[in-house]
């Protein structure tokens, strides 16, 4: 099983629809969670961190399901400049020491007028 | 600048010749990570440094690959031998040292080319 694992889409949806993109990863003992996005033959910028509390930053919503080893994010109202790769990130970190980032293979967003 | 800077942003090389990449990270910031991704995949991981610690080195592909970091700061990705399969985007991000730190940033990467 792939540590981290998301549908490689692509979605593609009109704009101002509501668009879901889920993500599992495999080690249990994983500390902390975050989206990415990345844009055409850019680097990928940090979009936000994932809490147990489930997070919302205006139109995004990030949720976290640790017994079910689940991310999800949620773009509400979605415009043409959502468009790009959505990438689920999982800290392998323990306790106060940071581990390594593994980064699923994105999801790939089209938002089309 | 305050972001991460990496250096040459392009290198093309001929097969079998050594090359240094280099990355200075957000002052402050005490973890740094190498990956590299080549054109529509997704990123692979190389390498991690966190502080004094022993870096993680479990995704190196190859013993030509080899990494370093002096004074915790600016850090050195070498490959010696290049081979066309090391054609990729090599990116270089660093985070805060707390395991809810936020997340890495990522400079702009070096695109690597060997002809």
């Amino acid at each position: 099983r792939k540590e981290v694992e998301q549908d490689p889409g692509p979605f593609n949806v009109p704009e101002g629809a509501t668009v879901a993109f889920n993500c599992t990863y495999s080690n249990s003992a994983s500390q902390s969670f975050f989206w990415y996005r990345q844009d055409c033959r850019k680097e990928p910028k940090l979009l936000m961190s994932v809490y147990s509390s489930g997070n919302e930053d205006g139109r995004f919503t990030a949720q976290l399901n640790r017994a079910s080893q689940y991310i999800s994010l949620l773009i509400r109202d979605s415009k043409l400049s959502d468009s790009a790769t959505y990438l689920c990130v999982v800290n392998m970190g323990y306790g106060g020491s940071q581990g390594n980032l593994i980064f699923g293979k994105g999801t790939k967003l089209s938002v089309k007028p | 600048g305050a972001g991460v800077s990496q250096s040459p942003s392009n290198k093309v090389t001929e097969k079998g010749k050594d090359v240094e990449l280099r990355c200075d990270p957000i002052s402050g910031h005490t973890a740094l990570y190498w990956y590299r991704q080549s054109l529509g995949q997704g990123l692979e991981f190389l390498i991690y440094f966190q502080g004094n610690s022993a870096p993680d080195k479990s995704g190196l592909p190859s013993d030509r690959f080899s990494a370093e970091r002096t004074g915790g700061s600016v850090s050195t990705l070498t490959i010696q031998r290049t081979q066309q399969e090391d054609s990729a985007v090599y990116l270089c991000a660093s985070s805060l040292a707390t395991y809810r730190g936020g997340g890495a940033f990522f400079g702009q990467g070096t695109r690597l080319t060997v002809v």
